[in-house]
């Protein structure tokens, strides 16, 4: 889930397990959401986005669920990888005043075991 | 390639001396933004632009001032630097409000403010 201090949540998985990381939103107006991944001394990176008519979509071993009753996210990555290790953090915007402007969460790590 | 473009990659400073930190993106887009990224903070934005000329402020202004002369480029300066502004910045740009779409990120400059 997403950071509420000073360190990042962590997760810890096997190679080759799949994972699954949480984000909260707050705006319940946000209508589209993205997923992004950012490796160690690299900007973020686009993985997937969802948009609020759609409660799933996937990618390349990715899926994003969008639960908007709850406000909440999840990104499930299939078969884990050390290439997977990574920041990984959601961002949601919706139009306010006409434009898009995204609100990024603080991110979750997650730490791929071989 | 489509890219957005920071430089430098890493810059120490003093306190007080004036710097520029340059970003430029070959997307043709009209969104622009910077951001800051702190430990357990995630990303901050400081400001952004939504087209030439047409500059706004994020959440954390103060110390910074930005310029959009050209669509391509993004300037972020800091007139008089300070230890707190110590962290790693993030330009990003997006093809076109008011519609969403995927924001693109620099590779980041780690400034350090002695």
């Amino acid at each position: 889930g997403e950071s509420v201090g000073l360190h990042l949540p962590t997760l810890s998985v096997q190679e080759g397990d799949n994972s699954i990381i949480n984000c909260a939103y707050s705006n319940s107006a946000s209508d589209y959401f993205i997923w992004y991944k950012q490796e160690s001394g690299k900007g973020p990176q686009f993985i997937i986005d969802i948009r609020s008519n759609m409660d799933k979509r996937q990618g390349q071993r990715v899926t994003v669920l969008l639960n908007k009753t709850v406000k909440h996210l999840s990104l499930q990555i299939a078969a884990t990888q050390p290439g997977d290790s990574a920041v990984y953090f959601c961002a949601e915007s919706g139009a306010s005043g006409g434009s898009y402007i995204p609100t990024f969460g603080r991110g979750t790590s997650l730490i791929v075991h071989p | 390639e489509a890219q957005v473009t920071q430089n430098p990659r890493y810059l120490i400073t003093v306190t007080g001396k004036k710097l520029t930190v340059t970003c430029s993106q070959n997307m043709n887009h009209e969104y622009m933004s910077w951001y800051r990224q702190d430990p357990g903070l995630g990303l901050r934005q400081i400001y952004y632009s939504m087209n030439v000329e047409v500059t706004d402020k994020g959440d954390v202004p103060e110390g910074y001032k930005v310029s959009r002369k050209e669509k391509r480029n993004f300037p972020l300066i800091l007139e008089s630097p300070s230890p707190n502004q110590t962290s790693l910045y993030f330009c990003a740009s997006s093809f076109s409000l008011p519609f969403p779409d995927v924001t693109f990120f620099g590779q980041g400059t780690r400034l350090t403010v002695v």
